[in-house]
C-alpha cells in the first residue's frame, strides 16, 4: 500500500540555519503531496502542497518540489526563525485509495536563538 | 468562535469511566473527522462523516463511539478505555469527504487514560 517515510527528528538549528527534512513516498499512479505544520498546543495546519510532477509548493518561506524520479517531496526553508518551532508531517493522497491522507510519522523542529 | 474548536482540550480518566470529546466546526463544511495522534506512529484515521452519516469506520474498537448530530458538530463518546488509549483526540472537517478539499484540523484533545 501507499506509504510516506520522513527524516527522524528531533532536528536542532540555530536562526537563520537552512532547514531540510526529508520524504520519500510510495505510491502508485500520481498521488498528490502535503506537507502539514502542527505549532505546539495546535492543530495540524495545511503548510503546502503539490499535485502532478514537478510542481513546487511554497508557503511562508518554506518550499518543496514533487519529484516523480526520486519519488521525493523535500521541505526546505533557506533561514528558519524560531517561530519556525513545530512538528512538519509529510502527507499524501492517492485516487487509488480513496483520497485518503496517508501520514508520515513528523519531524520535530526546534530553531534556538 | 472561528475554524475548528475542540473540548475539552485535557483529559483524565479511569478505566472505568465515560466521558465525550466535542468537536465544533465553523466552516460551514459537510465533512467530518476523528484521528488519534500517537507518539511513533502516523496518524490514525478513526471515523468519517459526510453530511451526518458515517462512512468510514476503520477497525476502531467499540469503546469508541462516534455522534454526528448535525454537519458542525461531531462527538466522540468514550468509554471503558485502555491505558493504550492514551493519545491526543484531532477533529478535522472538510469541505466534503471526497479528498478533494483541506482538512481543517482542530487543536486537539489530550487523552489519559489511568
Amino acid at each position: 500500500g501507499d506509504s510516506v517515510t520522513q527524516m527522524e527528528g528531533p532536528v536542532t538549528l540555530s536562526e537563520e540555519a537552512f532547514l531540510t527534512i526529508n520524504c520519500t513516498y510510495t505510491a502508485t499512479g500520481y498521488p498528490s503531496l502535503f506537507w502539514y505544520v502542527q505549532y505546539p498546543g495546535e492543530g495540524l495546519q495545511l503548510l503546502l502542497k503539490a499535485t502532478k510532477a514537478d510542481d513546487k509548493g511554497s508557503n511562508k518561506g518554506f518550499e518543496a518540489t514533487y519529484r516523480k524520479e526520486t519519488t521525493s517531496f523535500h521541505l526546505e526553508k533557506g533561514s528558519v526563525q524560531v517561530s519556525d518551532s513545530a512538528v512538519y508531517f509529510c502527507a499524501l493522497t492517492n485516487a487509488g485509495n480513496n483520497r485518503k491522507l496517508i501520514w508520515g510519522l513528523g519531524t520535530s523542529l526546534a530553531v534556538n536563538p | 468562535e472561528t475554524g475548528v474548536t475542540q473540548t475539552p482540550r485535557h483529559l483524565v480518566m479511569g478505566m472505568t469511566n465515560k466521558k465525550s470529546l466535542k468537536c465544533e466546526q465553523h466552516l460551514g463544511h459537510n465533512a467530518m473527522y476523528w484521528y488519534k495522534q500517537s507518539a511513533k506512529k502516523p496518524l490514525e484515521l478513526m471515523f468519517v462523516y459526510s453530511l451526518e452519516e458515517r462512512v468510514e469506520n476503520n477497525s476502531v474498537p467499540s469503546r469508541f463511539s462516534p455522534e454526528c448530530p448535525n454537519s458542525s458538530h461531531l462527538f466522540l463518546h468514550l468509554h471503558t478505555l485502555q491505558p493504550e488509549d492514551s493519545a491526543l483526540y484531532l477533529c478535522a472537517s472538510s469541505q466534503d469527504a471526497t479528498g478533494f478539499y483541506e482538512q481543517y484540523f482542530g487543536p486537539g484533545t489530550r487523552l489519559t487514560v489511568t
